[in-house]
C-alpha cells in the first residue's frame, strides 16, 4: 500500500541545535501534514501544507512542501526540552481525500 | 479551539469483556470522525472512518463485529471493542475534522485487556 518514508527514524541532539527531519513518497499527495506526539498522548497539528513550494512557519517550526509534491520538511530551530517527542508526517494517499495515512515517525530525543 | 475529548483514558478489564470509548468534538461539529490504533513505538493505523448518522467505513483487516462504531450526532462518536482479548491491547486514537480541515486528535485511550 501507500507509504511515507520519514527520515531520519530518531535524532539525539543537543539542546539548542537546529533539527532537520523528511518525509517522502513515491506518489504525489496534495497536502502534507505535521503532527506532534507526546507520549501517552494524542497527535497535535503543527502545521499543514496545500500547495506546492509552501513554505510554512509556527514560531520556530518550518515545513515545505517539496516542488516534486512527493516530499516535505520539517526544521525545529533553537531547539528546547519541550520539542521532544514524536513527529509524524501525514497526508491523504492519492484519490483518497477522505482519509489520511501517517509515516512511521521521527523520535527526537534531546541530550542533558 | 478544535478540542478533541476522548474518555476514558485509560482502562483496564478481564479478557471478554466489552469496552466502550468515547469521543467527542467540543468546540465544533464534526462531520467526520476517524478511529486509529497504535501499537508501541509503532505509527498511527486507520481503522474505521464515521460520518454522522451512517454506517461506519472500517479499512481492510478490521473486523466490523469486533470494533463496533456509532456516529450518533456530530460531536459524539463511540468505539466498542467487543469481547476483549489481550490481543486487543492498545493505544486507540479518535480524531475529528470538519469538512475539508485537517483533523484533530484526542488524547488516546489505553486499553489493557488482562
Amino acid at each position: 500500500g501507500q507509504q511515507l518514508n520519514q527520515s531520519p527514524q530518531s535524532m539525539f541532539i543537543q539542546e539548542g541545535e537546529d533539527v532537520s527531519m523528511n518525509c517522502t513518497s513515491s506518489s504525489i499527495f496534495n497536502t502534507w501534514l505535521w503532527y506532534k506526539q507526546d507520549p501517552g498522548e494524542g497527535p497535535v497539528l503543527l502545521i499543514a501544507l496545500y500547495k506546492a513550494g509552501e513554505l510554512t512557519s509556527n514560531g520556530r517550526l518550518t515545513a515545505q512542501f517539496g516542488i516534486t509534491r512527493k516530499d516535505s520538511f520539517l526544521n525545529i530551530s533553537a531547539s528546547i526540552p519541550s520539542d521532544v517527542g514524536i513527529y509524524f508526517c501525514a497526508g491523504p494517499p492519492p484519490g483518497r481525500d477522505d482519509k489520511i495515512i501517517f509515516g512511521k515517525g521521527t523520535r527526537l530525543h534531546i541530550l542533558p | 479551539g478544535a478540542v478533541v475529548s476522548q474518555h476514558p483514558s485509560w482502562v483496564i478489564c478481564k479478557s471478554g469483556t466489552s469496552v466502550k470509548i468515547e469521543c467527542r468534538s467540543l468546540d465544533f461539529q464534526a462531520t467526520t470522525m476517524f478511529w486509529y490504533r497504535q501499537f508501541p513505538k509503532q505509527s498511527l493505523m486507520l481503522m474505521a472512518t464515521s460520518n454522522e448518522g451512517s454506517k461506519a467505513t472500517y479499512e481492510q483487516g478490521v473486523e466490523k463485529d469486533k470494533f463496533l462504531i456509532n456516529h450518533a450526532s456530530l460531536t459524539l462518536s463511540t468505539l466498542t471493542v467487543t469481547s476483549a482479548h489481550p490481543e486487543d491491547s492498545s493505544f486507540y486514537i479518535c480524531s475529528a475534522s470538519y469538512g475539508n480541515q485537517p483533523q484533530h486528535f484526542g488524547d488516546g485511550t489505553r486499553l489493557s485487556i488482562l
